[in-house]
């Protein structure tokens, strides 16, 4: 079966920083572009970062600098290093798999959260 | 960037009638040398996460029942449910691909009348 694990997401205090992690499985996790999603409770999907095969890695404006992706293919593994987390980033981040180089989204994890507060 | 606005925000059709959602972007998905539209509908239940539906704009995803329908091109798109089904409610989103970022509309929620 196809799935995505999320895990690490937490309560942190504004400026804090956090690692979220996601584990693929019944795939070959190397052949496929990843991407962070993440929601807003009651709010809708935005797209937050990718990492495609080769390692190109692509973010939105307002993280670019502060949020990292990162792939360990070994280890069926994607990360999502956050550092100097604002309220803004409070929300659901899912992990989620490009299909054969574009950027839609075919196989999504069940979400992780981060709840940005002091 | 470019925006998707869905219409409406919210609907409710009885069970075994046809629901219909727009999604407008802001500028055109259509790349030309490929005659493809980058456009991609999402389904999200309560408490879940989104489910990929049509791709291409009109591609139905495996396993999707066939009521789903994705039709469009360039810059204006309908999802179409033909006959509305309790298992249906949800909040369904529109997705472009056509360039970085990929962005989403803001969604539709779908409810029994």
């Amino acid at each position: 079966e196809v799935q995505l694990v999320e895990s690490g997401g937490d309560l942190v205090q504004p400026g804090g920083s956090l690692r979220l992690s996601c584990t693929a499985s019944g795939f070959t996790f190397s052949n496929y572009d990843m991407h962070w999603v993440r929601q807003a409770a009651g709010k809708g999907l935005e797209w937050v970062s990718t990492i495609n095969v080769a390692g190109d890695t692509y973010y939105r404006g307002s993280v670019k600098g502060r949020f990292t992706i990162s792939r360990e293919n070994a280890k069926n593994s994607l990360f999502l290093q956050m550092n100097s987390l604002r309220a803004g980033d409070t929300a659901v981040y899912y992990c989620a798999r490009g299909s054969s180089s574009y950027y839609y989204m075919d196989v999504w994890g069940k979400g992780t959260t981060v709840i940005v507060s002091s | 960037d470019i925006v998707m606005t869905q219409s409406p925000d919210s609907l409710a059709v009885s069970l075994g009638e046809r629901a219909t959602i727009n999604c407008k972007s802001s500028q055109t998905v259509l790349y030309s040398s490929n005659n493809k539209n980058y456009l991609a509908w999402y389904q999200q239940k309560p408490g879940q996460p989104p489910k990929l539906l049509i791709y291409w704009a009109s591609i139905r995803q495996s396993g999707v029942p066939d009521r789903f329908s994705g039709s469009g091109s360039g810059t204006d798109f309908t999802l179409t449910i033909s006959s509305l089904q309790a298992e249906d409610v949800a909040v369904y989103y529109c997705q472009q691909y056509y360039t970085i970022p990929p962005t989403f509309g803001q969604g539709t929620e779908v409810d029994i009348k």
